[in-house]
């Protein structure tokens, strides 16, 4: 089976950076994702890693290590419109399915 | 810019009832998915779809759910015998191949009473 593990609840200070560690357990893998959900919405795709290292996208960025099957999505500058759920979502056992953990609810305050 | 598009945006039903959720996928992508959230919770699997047939399914898509491409773009997801635990936000999503961003569709909220 796939597994993964993400902390349920964030907030931090509007202008600050925020990291958000994701763990997951699978047989086989792909790829992580990042999928950022506002209440009411859609998920939309963040960022995603198959390699190890660090991705950058703007204002977010995601970092990879398989050897130790953890990852985490960063938020710089944060605003309000941030706040929203993000969750990680990994290609394990096939690379046309992708499972998403329990998401964390980011709250950015003023 | 190309989207996913789903109908209904809500629907309410009596449980025991035939439900048929309806979604456009982006045209050139290849590969369909059917995702369900209930309220509050993480997005959950339930089925993929390719070349006309499903590739993979999880536990929850059971014998009560069927999908089909009925048309060159429609693709539906089908419950037969709605229970009061099938009440969710079912989203649809598309990818153009493997390893491809997820598109989502605004999703159908389905009420069973």
């Amino acid at each position: 089976g796939q597994s993964l593990e993400q902390p349920s609840e964030v907030t931090a200070v509007e202008g600050a950076i925020v990291q958000i560690n994701c763990t997951y357990q699978t047989s086989g893998f792909y790829g992580l994702s990042w999928y950022q959900q506002h209440d009411g919405g859609a998920p939309t795709f963040l960022s995603y890693n198959a390699l190890d290292g660090l991705e950058e996208t703007g204002r977010f960025s995601s970092f990879l290590s398989r050897s130790d099957s953890y990852g985490y999505l960063l938020l710089q500058e944060l605003q309000m419109k941030d706040s929203a759920s993000y969750f990680c979502a990994v290609r394990g056992d096939s690379n046309y399915k992708l499972i998403f953990g329990s998401g964390t609810r980011l709250l950015v305050r003023p | 810019e190309p989207e996913v598009t789903q109908t209904p945006s809500h629907q309410v039903t009596q449980m025991g009832q035939e439900v048929i959720l309806r979604c456009v996928p982006i045209s050139n992508h290849l590969y369909f998915y059917w995702y369900r959230q209930i309220l509050g919770q993480k997005v959950e699997f339930l089925v993929s779809f390719y070349n006309n047939e499903i590739s993979e399914k999880s536990e929850i898509f059971d014998d009560q759910f069927s999908v089909e491409r009925p048309d060159g773009s429609n693709f539906t997801l089908k419950i037969r015998s709605t229970k009061l635990e099938d009440s969710a936000m079912y989203f649809c999503a598309s990818i153009t191949g493997a390893g491809g961003e997820l598109f989502f569709g605004e999703g159908s909220r389905l009420t069973v009473l």
